[in-house]
């Protein structure tokens, strides 16, 4: 089945260390994003990769750093920079016709 | 940037009753998603919208692209427990491969 898988479903992270989120998609989709979402909160763009070796900055990008190698792979990591970083993170992939795909999610805690 | 608006931000109703949401926006959308987030899970597409005026369904969900093209409305008949969840609205305000901008989300718990 096609689909977007984001791996673990669960991290924890000892403060100041770097974690990288996985988001892998079979779905042949050019562009694929990256959301933050706090407890009773919406969604907040990270950051965002419309082709292979590009990538743009979203609303909160600051303490977080991406790479698209491959347009199957869009990891994320969370920086030693991120001061609050314990959040639900999102990766999504869409086609042209506006027509976004979540994985289920990774829920970032901080110990 | 632009700036989506949901209303209520959240809900408690009683297992039968119908459920009335709506978006708005600080500019002009060309299209207009509806998603639902369950706990603990990724949004999944609901209805899309791309004209003004349009209504659409899908099972007892019914939403409207407002004629202004800055609002959108999304009706649930007959409410059911699986119909908990976060609702977003949805939209890129432009043309082509666009990142989406998403409501802040009505958060939906029916009583028994």
């Amino acid at each position: 089945d096609g689909g977007i898988t984001q791996s673990p479903k669960y991290l924890f992270r000892k403060e100041g260390q770097n974690v990288t989120l996985s988001c892998e998609q079979n779905l042949n989709h050019d562009a694929m994003y990256w959301y933050r979402q706090d407890p009773g909160q919406g969604l907040r763009l990270i950051y965002y990769s419309q082709i292979v070796n590009d990538f743009q900055k979203g609303d909160i990008a600051e303490g977080y750093s991406v790479s698209r190698e491959k347009k199957e792979s869009f990891p994320l990591t969370v920086t030693s920079a991120q001061k609050n970083p314990t959040a639900f993170y999102l990766c999504a992939g869409s086609d042209r016709n506006y027509g976004y795909t979540f994985g289920s999610g990774t829920r970032l805690t901080v110990v | 940037g632009q700036q989506l608006n949901q209303s209520p931000q959240s809900m408690f109703i009683q297992e039968g009753e119908d459920v009335s949401m709506n978006c708005t926006s600080s500019s002009i959308f060309n299209t207009w998603l509806w998603y639902k987030q369950e706990p603990g899970e990724g949004p999944v597409l609901l209805i899309a919208l791309y004209k003004a005026g349009e209504l659409t369904s899908n099972g007892r969900l019914t939403a409207q692209f407002g004629i202004t093209r800055k609002d959108s409305f999304l009706n649930i008949s007959a409410s059911i427990p699986s119909d908990v969840g976060i609702y977003f609205c949805a939209g890129p305000g432009g043309f082509g491969n666009e990142k989406l901008t998403f409501g802040t989300g009505t958060r939906l718990t029916i009583i028994p």
